[in-house]
């Protein structure tokens, strides 16, 4: 099967800029999820969804973040007006209704310059 | 909160030899999920190992098995026969099977010399 899709791979942006991440799950799964890593942090949890509802956005920094799930298929989060401190690599993950660990995309990386 | 600690930034280890990567747990919780995730350069991350904490048995996947220490809330990564390939990024991670997220550690990246 296809894995987890991420795109771009890489974007640099000037701060007050918009980037729109994506994430292609793998078909059938109806949990995603993203997450964040900072660099040299942990990475943390921003949100859950199931098909095209939001379980849990949690870990969302602050309303400069919107996360969406167009018909429970692919996602995408968009940050507007990014901030420097917005860094980092975007991580999105998918899975089945189990417990048997996440299948996570390659991530974006995120400059904000 | 849970928080999940990887106390080593760094790590390396000569190809054949065998490495342990150290990640400690916090969690007031008596069921729980523990993994150890691999995300090699430029490339996704990987799903290394499992283990349930009921499970008394350590889990163990070809060359890697992990040491789970319940009353210590450890949970080591024993890589044995370090290839190459084995270079990467590891990031332990925690999940509360009353919730869907996961806690990461800080990761420990593995550096394998030939």
């Amino acid at each position: 099967e296809a894995g987890v899709t991420q795109f771009p791979s890489h974007s640099v942006i000037e701060k007050g800029q918009t980037v729109t991440l994506r994430c292609d799950p793998i078909s059938g799964h109806d949990n995603l999820y993203w997450y964040r890593r900072v660099m040299g942090k942990e990475i943390k949890f921003l949100l859950h969804f199931v098909k095209e509802s939001k379980q849990d956005e949690s870990g969302m920094p602050n309303n400069r973040f919107l996360a969406e799930r167009t018909g429970g298929t692919y996602s995408t989060l968009k940050v507007q007006p990014a901030e420097l401190e917005d860094s980092g690599v975007y991580f999105c993950a998918s899975s089945r209704q189990d417990h048997y660990g996440y299948t996570f995309g390659s991530g974006t990386r995120l400059t904000v310059v | 909160a849970q928080t999940v600690t990887q106390s080593q930034p760094e790590m390396s280890v000569q190809e054949a030899e065998t490495v342990t990567l150290s990640c400690t747990y916090d969690t007031s919780e008596s069921d729980y999920y523990l993994f150890w995730y691999k995300q090699p350069p430029s490339r996704q991350m990987i799903l290394v190992i499992r283990q349930e904490a009921y499970k008394q048995q350590n889990a163990t996947e070809n060359r890697f098995s992990v040491n789970f220490q319940k009353a210590a809330k450890s949970f080591s990564l024993k890589i044995s026969d370090s290839q190459l390939g084995d270079a990467a990024m590891y990031f332990c991670a925690y999940r509360s099977p009353s919730r869907e997220d996961m806690r990461f550690g800080a990761g420990t990246r593995l550096t394998v010399k030939p």
